[in-house]
């Protein structure tokens, strides 16, 4: 089946310990996303990468790190520097060479520093 | 891209139809009507989208104002399984990225 895949659903972590949340996807898409939703709020965007071996900060881009180095494959690193980690973390898809702005979504990451 | 506001909540029984509004009043001619859902601890999940006519899918109808100012998501048969939040969002086609608001948090009662 086609898709996105985020592993794992929930993560455990030691305040100062850096930290990679895994996005893989199926669906030859060469545009990749990462989004943070914290509760009751929407999602905000971290990264997105358009192309292998590029990409660009979202909004809310300090205290974490990416690498595109396949196109199936967008991992995330939550690094120490980021102030407030805990939150859900969700990966996105998309076709760039459609106008359409359908995102594919994973089924999210739920990381908790304690 | 265009602000959009919505109800935060809104209550409907099963087997009805859900009727959500979005305002969208600065809206321009270039921008679509993007609506997803996300089911508790899911991913959010396209539903529909319109830049100026009605729109009908399997999941959903779309229904966009004429003067585009603002637009409602129909739901015909609400189901217990439409409980989710709701966002609605403006944005021009192949734009980079989504801007996800507080969305609307629909709840369908037994």
């Amino acid at each position: 089946d086609g898709g996105i895949t985020q592993s794992p659903k929930y993560l455990f972590r030691k305040e100062g310990q850096n930290v990679t949340l895994s996005c893989e996807q199926n669906l030859n898409h060469d545009a990749m996303y990462w989004y943070r939703q914290d509760p009751g709020q929407g999602l905000r965007l971290i990264y997105y990468s358009q192309i292998v071996n590029d990409f660009q900060k979202g909004d809310i881009a300090e205290g974490y790190s990416v690498s595109r180095e396949k196109k199936e494959s967008f991992p995330l690193t939550v690094t120490s520097a980021q102030k407030n980690p805990t939150a859900f973390y969700l990966c996105a898809s998309r076709s760039s060479g459609s106008h359409h702005n359908e995102q594919f979504f994973g089924p999210g990451t739920r990381l908790t520093v304690l | 891209d265009a602000k959009t506001t919505q109800p935060p909540s809104m209550d409907c029984a099963e087997g009805r139809a859900a009727n959500l509004p979005c305002n969208h009043s600065t809206i321009s001619g270039n921008e679509y009507v993007y609506w997803y859902r996300q089911i508790h601890s899911q991913g959010p999940q396209y539903i529909i989208h319109g830049l100026k006519n009605n729109e009908t899918n399997e999941m959903a109808s779309l229904i966009i104002t004429e003067d585009r100012k603002s637009s409602t998501l129909i739901l015909p048969h609400a189901t217990l399984r439409d409980t989710a939040v709701y966002y609605c969002i403006a944005i021009i086609q192949g734009a980079q990225k989504l801007v996800f608001g507080q969305g609307t948090r629909l709840t369908i009662n037994p």
